[in-house]
């Protein structure tokens, strides 16, 4: 069966700090991967997402960046973190191609203090 | 005007009533409709999808959706307390991205 991992869970960072959020799935091969952020009250912002290795398509121009350096491994970084960043951040894959079906991972609570 | 429009409640229902959770979309270009449900610090997990207008039926969950309205519902039959978690509805055009809205926060009381 298939399973996707993030980490850290919860993660408090100073404003100009960097991040790195990891996002690893198991049990399936090539799949698209996504980086959605959810503010308290608000619907998932997709942010990133990837059809393949390499392959990035940002979504919304801001602070933050993604990489995608094996199949199953999609990062979400940034320089140097703002008081907007905070957020719950979601990791998603699916299968390649187009689907109604995706799964997430168990997300990672990101506060700029 | 935001693409997708959802009440984000909360609705507070008692134990083993009919709930009827809602959204409205504005771009006609959506062709799939999807509910997810999210538990509180999890990330969501999908409960049904639906591609044509009409109603879809899981177990206790029914799916409408009325393309001439630009509107899709969700329907609870005989809710439980387990049931108390926020419910995003989400789109697609075609491709492979989703557009959700701001989710409808459900509360079940026993």
């Amino acid at each position: 069966s298939q399973t996707i991992h993030q980490w850290p869970a919860t993660l408090v960072q100073p404003v100009g700090s960097p991040l790195s959020l990891e996002c690893t799935v198991e049990g399936t091969s090539n799949p698209n991967l996504y980086w959605y952020r959810q503010a308290a009250g608000r619907g998932l912002q997709l942010l990133f997402y990837s059809v393949g290795i390499g392959q990035i398509s940002s979504e919304v121009p801001q602070n933050l960046s993604a990489s995608r350096p094996q199949d199953r491994q999609f990062i979400l970084s940034s320089k140097k973190l703002l008081l907007s960043d905070s957020g719950f951040y979601l990791c998603a894959w699916s299968v390649l191609g187009d689907s109604n079906e995706q799964y997430f991972g168990p997300g990672t609570r990101l506060t700029v203090t | 005007q935001k693409e997708v429009e959802q009440d984000p409640g909360p609705l507070s229902v008692p134990e083993g009533a009919i709930v009827s959770l809602n959204c409205t979309y504005s771009n006609s270009a959506f062709q799939y409709f999807m509910w997810y449900r999210q538990y509180s610090r999890k990330g969501p997990e999908l409960l049904m999808y639906t591609y044509s207008s009409g109603n879809k039926e899981d177990g206790r969950f029914t799916a409408q959706v009325d393309k001439s309205s630009k509107y899709i519902s969700l329907f609870i039959r005989d809710s439980q307390p387990s049931d108390s978690a926020t419910y995003l509805c989400a789109m697609r055009k075609s491709g492979n991205k989703l557009v959700f809205g701001a989710g409808t926060i459900l509360r079940v009381k026993s």
